[in-house]
């Protein structure tokens, strides 16, 4: 089985521009979950979606959104990026809520 | 209190050595606990993993030891290689009304040749 994906896996923007993450769960996965990781704060948890709905969420700004899609694959959004959201964004999946998480690569964005 | 205390930041040992990493916790609604590896560039990757009704689990090299009273887990690797040297995550499995998974803040463990 193909493992979570996720694109791009690099990617540099500017402050104030807005950027959409994909990932692309494990193959029968349902519930995918976001997290940032910076060297500063480790894994933070910013949602997780299941069944196209946002089941859960950190505590992080709306500038902070994602969505689900009914294959299940995610996306994420960041607008008006800030210096501080420069980090690794990781995906994980699981087959259903609460079950052990798989990781993807993760995108590392560079906000300039 | 939803925190997961890992300890030690960063940890050398000698290849062949006992490499162990500790988590503590308050919160009894965890109630699942993986570990989880990274290297360089990669996403982390699911290592091992405990529920609280087993007071040890073996896989190869790797053994969790889980203690319920103390609220402490740990992860010891036995005969620790270089290849062995990553960033080691613990994690707690929240449930509680809800799901959700809380980490460490990660050891980094050098193994040298």
């Amino acid at each position: 089985k193909a493992g979570v994906t996720q694109t791009p896996r690099y990617l540099i923007k500017t402050r104030g521009q807005q950027v959409t993450l994909s990932c692309s769960p494990i193959s029968g996965h349902r519930s995918v979950s976001w997290y940032q990781q910076t060297p500063g704060q480790g894994l933070q948890f910013l949602f997780e979606y299941f069944s196209e709905t946002q089941r859960n969420k950190g505590n992080f700004p709306g500038r902070f959104s994602g969505r689900q899609f009914s294959n299940s694959r995610s996306e994420m959004n960041v607008s008006t990026l800030e210096l501080g959201d420069s980090a690794l964004y990781l995906c994980a999946s699981s087959p259903g809520r609460g079950e052990t998480q798989y990781f993807g690569p993760g995108t590392r964005l560079l906000v300039l | 209190q939803q925190q997961v205390k890992q300890s030690p930041q960063s940890l050398i040992v000698q290849k062949g050595g006992i490499s162990i990493i500790n988590c503590a916790y308050e919160n009894t609604a965890f109630d699942y606990f993986p570990w989880y590896q990274q290297f360089p560039g990669k996403g982390p990757a699911l290592l091992i993993a405990i529920r609280p009704d087993v007071s040890e689990k073996k896989e190869g090299r790797f053994t969790i030891s889980f203690n319920k009273s103390a609220k402490q887990f740990s992860l010891h690797i036995m005969d620790s290689q270089p290849g062995d040297s990553a960033t080691y995550f613990c994690a707690a499995r929240f449930t509680s009304g809800t799901y959700k998974y809380i980490f460490g803040t990660g050891t980094r463990l050098k193994v040298l040749a």
